[in-house]
């Protein structure tokens, strides 16, 4: 059973285009955490919101928790190729553990 | 944040075979690590929490004897996949944190193909 949920699986876009992705569970977690992953390489961490309806901005990456903890969303503005890549959410559970979702893999076409 | 590194970056053997993937964290006490498995376009699987001095603590369904995990110290972890075969081939990453706080640090992953 997955934890999380992340929709769309694939999404390709051209640059300059704005981009939304989702992660929902219907489990309640204290803190989520979003990454980009390269191919043949582990995650990188861009992101950890803890607050219900929390917003927090990297960049052109706009990242919001749900106000009841059980999801988040990932949007990107003027989308650009150096965008391009999985990106992976993920619930704290006990003990420190992660629960990752799929993933959302966004390609960014020149 | 952490500099966490993996050796081998990559590795073929034979089916029957035991494969040994370390996992250091080069700038930093990491008193647990995680280790993960990932399948092509599947996500991260979380084996088994490995902290430092202790034995592991594997995840439901993770067979302990298959993936032996010894956390001697607080730079270094390994992960022996014993008597490998070709479904055990996959993507492993290791994490490491420092006790009690919440963010995973994650390694370049080793590959691992079983022949």
């Amino acid at each position: 059973t997955q934890l999380l949920e992340q929709s769309p699986q694939f999404l390709s876009i051209q640059e300059g285009e704005n981009l939304t992705v989702y992660c929902n569970s219907s489990s309640v977690f204290s803190s989520l955490q979003w990454y980009r992953q390269e191919p043949g390489e582990g995650p990188v961490l861009l992101v950890t919101v803890v607050t219900g309806g929390e917003v927090k901005k990297l960049k052109r990456l706009t990242f919001q928790f749900g106000d009841a903890r059980k999801d988040s969303s990932l949007h990107i503005t003027a989308a650009q190729p150096g965008d391009t890549g999985l990106y992976l959410c993920a619930g704290l559970r006990g003990n420190n553990r992660l629960a990752f979702g799929k993933g959302n893999q966004v390609v960014v076409i020149p | 944040g952490a500099v966490v590194s993996q050796h081998p970056s990559w590795v073929i053997c034979k089916s029957g075979t035991s494969v040994k993937i370390e996992c250091r964290s080069l700038d930093f006490q990491a008193t647990t690590m995680f280790w993960y498995r990932q399948f092509p376009k599947q996500s991260l699987m979380l084996m088994a929490t490995s902290n430092e001095g202790s034995k592991a603590t594997y995840e439901q369904g993770v067979e302990k004897d298959k993936f032996l995990i010894n956390h001697a110290s607080l730079t270094l972890s390994t992960l022996t996949v014993t008597s490998a075969h070709p479904e055990d081939s996959s993507f492993y990453i290791c994490s490491v944190t420092a006790g009690g706080v919440e963010t995973q640090y994650f390694g370049p992953g080793t590959r691992l193909l079983v022949l």
